[in-house]
């Protein structure tokens, strides 16, 4: 079955560390995104990419990196320099010229 | 800049209750507009969505109407069930040259009582 799987469903981290939060689509959309989601705010967008080798910045991108090497794939990196990382995570897709975004069961990610 | 308002929540309502979750937005033109629905712990749904001015969008007994007079797209359901609780989620949409991205409201928890 196609659609968007996020790995891992939870994840911890010490401060001070990096951690890349992985998202994966076999649905051959040319669009991808990441959101942040916090209670009572909301989903903000940190990254999106429309084709391979491109992306731009959200609304939240600082402390944030991705990559786009490949189609299916679209790996977030928090980095330490973002100062409240503990959040849950969203990644979603979506074909080109369609207004349907299909989302991941998302990564909650706890700083420890 | 574009924005999304939602109701505030929690709404609590007893089962075969009337739903309505309040929804504007603050926008140049006319974007689409979107419902989606986040379970516990799930990602989110697309429940329905209006692409322009006077389209209802419906699906699972739900109903929204695209209001450009009032920049509104007010949520309802004429009997809620237990199965309705979540999140729900207002969003607009535009399609622009380098992309096209979600602008999301707030969110509005609902939970629905036997």
């Amino acid at each position: 079955d196609g659609g968007i799987t996020q790995s891992p469903k939870y994840l911890f981290r010490k401060e001070g560390q990096n951690v890349t939060l992985s998202c994966e689509q076999n649905l051959n959309h040319d669009a991808m995104y990441w959101y942040r989601q916090d209670p009572g705010q909301g989903l903000r967008l940190i990254y999106y990419s429309q084709i391979v080798n491109d992306f731009q910045k959200g609304d939240i991108a600082e402390g944030y990196s991705v990559s786009r090497e490949k189609k299916e794939s679209f790996p977030l990196t928090v980095t330490s320099a973002q100062k409240n990382p503990t959040a849950f995570y969203l990644c979603a897709s979506n074909a080109q010229g369609s207004t349907e975004a299909f989302f991941g069961q998302g990564t909650r990610l706890t700083v420890v | 800049g574009d924005s999304v308002t939602q109701m505030e929540g929690p709404v609590t309502l007893s089962e075969e209750a009337f739903l309505t979750i309040n929804c504007t937005y603050t926008a140049t033109g006319y974007p689409s507009l979107f419902w989606y629905v986040q379970y516990p712990g799930e990602g989110l749904q697309l429940l329905l969505k209006a692409t322009k001015a006077d389209d209802k969008g419906s699906n699972k007994g739900f109903e929204a109407t695209y209001r450009k007079e009032t920049t509104s797209f007010h949520l309802e359901k004429g009997s809620v069930q237990v199965s309705d609780s979540a999140v729900y989620f207002c969003a607009l949409r535009w399609k622009e040259t380098s992309g096209s991205r979600l602008t999301f409201g707030e969110g509005t928890q609902l939970t629905v009582n036997p």
